[in-house]
């Protein structure tokens, strides 16, 4: 069974920072690529970010509005995704979820979502 | 590129709904499109993957197809059930391979 469970969400001041974790299990980690997706209370899904497997150079990519503020790692060993969020603005406001991302790369195969982590920007 | 759903659908318990998804600009037919369900306080799952495949363990009254003529991506639910009032969102990549989510629609079983 696949599982991603994230952890780290909380309350937050307008410029502060905010790290969010995601532990995988159920699939072969260190060939995943892996995406961030977030929800704005009352509003639709938001891609945010990904971050490739080593094979591929463990590069990341972001939408426009997190990216030089928000930073996406991985620890293979630890079979665990992280969201770095920085810069937070109160429009940040939303449940994160990290997502498997592998529907692109690996024919056949479909995503998984974890159970989300709110995460909340307000002074 | 955008894509577009209807904001909401409503259908009796039995009957068929179909969601619409049309792609902006570029053709629908260019990088696959996902379906997500999301019921009211829960994560999203996948219901359909490729444009047109069913996850082990979703339903087969789930099916999802692309149609190049109108540019769009649906997803067809029969036989309707309580269970599945969800919003419902496609996905599909954009040139650089992000994702692209549609609004939303949200299901609701009469």
């Amino acid at each position: 069974e696949v599982q991603l469970v994230e952890s780290g969400g909380g309350l937050v001041k307008p410029g502060g920072s905010l790290r969010l974790s995601c532990a995988v299990s159920g699939i072969i980690f260190s060939d995943a690529w892996m995406s961030w997706v977030r929800q704005a209370p009352g509003k639709g899904l938001e891609w945010v970010g990904r971050i490739k497997n080593k094979r591929d150079g463990a590069t990341t990519e972001y939408a426009l509005p997190v990216n030089g503020r928000f930073a996406i790692s991985r620890d293979d060993s630890r079979d665990t995704l992280f969201l770095q969020m920085n810069s937070l603005k109160t429009e940040d406001t939303a449940v994160y979820y990290c997502a498997t991302d592998l529907s692109l790369v690996v024919p056949g195969a479909w995503d998984y979502w974890g159970q989300g982590s709110l995460v909340t920007v307000s002074s | 590129f955008l894509l577009t759903q209807p904001h909401s659908v409503s259908e009796s318990p039995g009957k068929t709904v179909t969601i619409s998804c049309t792609r902006s600009s570029g053709s629908i037919a260019r990088s696959y499109v996902q379906w997500y369900q999301q019921r009211p306080g829960s994560t999203p799952t996948t219901v359909i993957f490729e444009d047109s495949q069913r996850p082990s363990g979703v339903p087969d009254r789930f099916s999802g197809s692309i149609d190049s003529s109108s540019n769009s991506a649906s997803l067809t639910i029969s036989g309707l059930r309580t269970e599945d009032e969800a919003d419902y969102y496609c996905q599909s990549y954009d040139i650089n391979n992000h994702w692209v989510f549609g609004g939303g629609t949200k299901v609701t079983v009469l």
